[in-house]
């Protein structure tokens, strides 16, 4: 089955830098690549996704890069809030069986004000 | 309808209670999930649902016995529970998929303490 390893599992950054976290997968049948952030107590919110055709993906201050080739793929918050402090959950996604999601071990991002 | 809706938000419930979870949308979704969330873990995978039909078990304890009733509907029914079963639910549901990956939602859970 797939195996997804994400890095860091814990960051700290000075409000305003950049956040960079990182997820590899194992499986070169994986053609999605979702991003979720949870805040405690609440659900993973999809906060931006891409597809194997795509190489990268922007959308305001997050953009998500994907390196089939690798295998790996890198979630990046510039200009970082405290409102961004979260768990940020990586998962790679094969068209198999119902659409099974494969997560990361998780990232847990604190923005220091 | 953009929303995936659980009730109850929390149960506690006996070793020896017999509960349900449900989890509905509205979106015209052909796949939904149940996951178990530990604290600080990634959502796991428990069972998925396409087209009503069982697709994927995770080779979970048949004391968790999942039920699609109609395309809108999940049902996680609870028996004879463990302590170490203590978790937030989750339930997600996808459109489906026919050759190309589609995106996840998930419900906001459903905090379940075992006593």
């Amino acid at each position: 089955g797939e195996n997804v390893e994400q890095h860091p599992s814990t960051l700290s950054v000075q409000e305003g830098d950049s956040a960079v976290i990182k997820c590899t997968y194992s499986d070169s049948a994986s053609n999605y690549f979702p991003w979720y952030k949870q805040e405690l107590g609440k659900r993973p919110q999809l906060i931006i996704d891409i597809r194997s055709n795509v190489g990268e993906k922007k959308d305001q201050r997050i953009a998500v890069t994907l390196n089939k080739t690798a295998k790996h793929f890198s979630l990046h918050i510039t200009e970082t809030q405290p409102e961004d402090s979260a768990v940020y959950f990586c998962a790679a996604s094969i068209h198999r069986w119902g659409n099974q999601f494969y997560f990361g071990t998780g990232t847990s991002l604190t923005v220091i004000p | 309808d953009t929303e995936v809706t659980q009730t109850p938000k929390h149960l506690v419930m006996g070793m020896t209670n017999k509960k349900s979870l449900k989890c509905e949308q509205h979106m015209g979704h052909r796949a939904m999930y149940w996951y178990k969330q530990k604290a600080k873990k990634p959502p796991e995978l428990m069972f998925v649902y396409s087209y009503e039909k069982l697709s994927i078990n995770e080779s979970v304890p048949s004391r968790f016995s999942p039920e699609c009733p109609n395309s809108s509907l999940l049902n996680l029914h609870l028996h004879a529970l463990q302590p170490e079963d203590s978790a937030l639910y989750l339930c997600a549901s996808s459109p489906p998929g026919t050759g190309a990956p589609y995106e996840q939602y998930f419900g906001p859970g459903t905090r379940l303490t075992v006593t």
